[in-house]
């Protein structure tokens, strides 16, 4: 089966401190990966996305991503959090279904808190 | 304008209601969504709409109908809802469907009583 996992529910990490978000799905196809970012009470923003070329893609807020094809990962880090980042993040895998369309598929989500 | 408006932003209804949740979008986007989202959860996707035209019915209940009048627009209406439909109703748009590039609006808080 075509799945996306995100392997941690929460990650608490003090302001300034780096931080990694860790996703990993399953596709026998090629992909496109992306992260979203859902603030309170606030709807999902993009983040970042790797379409094709350079497998190192970044934000304009700090993040970055690594897409790592031989252990089908796409993990969200960033050198140095602050609170405004604590968030839930989202990363999503577009995997081709029956009927010629390709589906975003959603992890279930990490929370990031950051503490002072 | 890189956004997507919903409204209204909170409802409340009973379950003999008819309610609409409407979405708009002036981003000449072609492809619109609506997907739903429980607390603690990833949005779950409900319906796609590309050129106006229904794409993608992922086996909604009827009690939910979506309704596309324009390319900008992009309804749905709810009747006969039932407690557990309580969510964020959150709709998206990209420039074509198929692409996972979509824009969020901050959604509707659906409550069903």
């Amino acid at each position: 089966a075509q799945s996306v996992t995100q392997l941690d529910s929460q990650v608490p990490v003090f302001e300034e401190a780096p931080v990694e978000l860790r996703c990993n799905y399953s596709s026998s196809v090629s992909v496109y990966l992306f992260w979203y970012v859902q603030y309170p009470n606030q709807g999902l923003q993009l983040l970042l996305k790797y379409l094709s070329g350079s497998t190192l893609v970044e934000s304009i807020n700090g993040f970055e991503a690594e897409f790592n094809k031989s252990q089908t990962s796409f993990h969200l880090r960033k050198p140095s959090v602050h609170i405004s980042d604590t968030a839930e993040y989202f990363c999503a895998v577009t995997l081709p279904f029956s009927g010629g369309y390709n589906k975003l598929i959603f992890g279930a989500g990490t929370r990031l808190a950051v503490h002072p | 304008d890189t956004e997507v408006t919903q409204t209204p932003k909170h409802l409340v209804m009973g379950m003999t209601n008819k309610k609409s949740l409407k979405c708009e979008q002036h981003m000449g986007h072609r492809a619109m969504y609506w997907y739903k989202q429980k607390a603690k959860k990833p949005p779950e996707l409900m319906f796609v709409y590309s050129y106006e035209k229904l794409s993608i019915n992922e086996s909604v209940p009827s009690r939910f109908s979506p309704e596309c009048p324009n390319s900008s627009l992009l309804n749905l209406h709810l009747h006969a809802l039932q407690p557990e439909d309580s969510a964020l109703y959150l709709c998206a748009s990209s420039q074509e469907w198929n692409t996972g590039e979509l824009f969020f609006g901050e959604g509707s808080r659906l409550t069903v009583l």
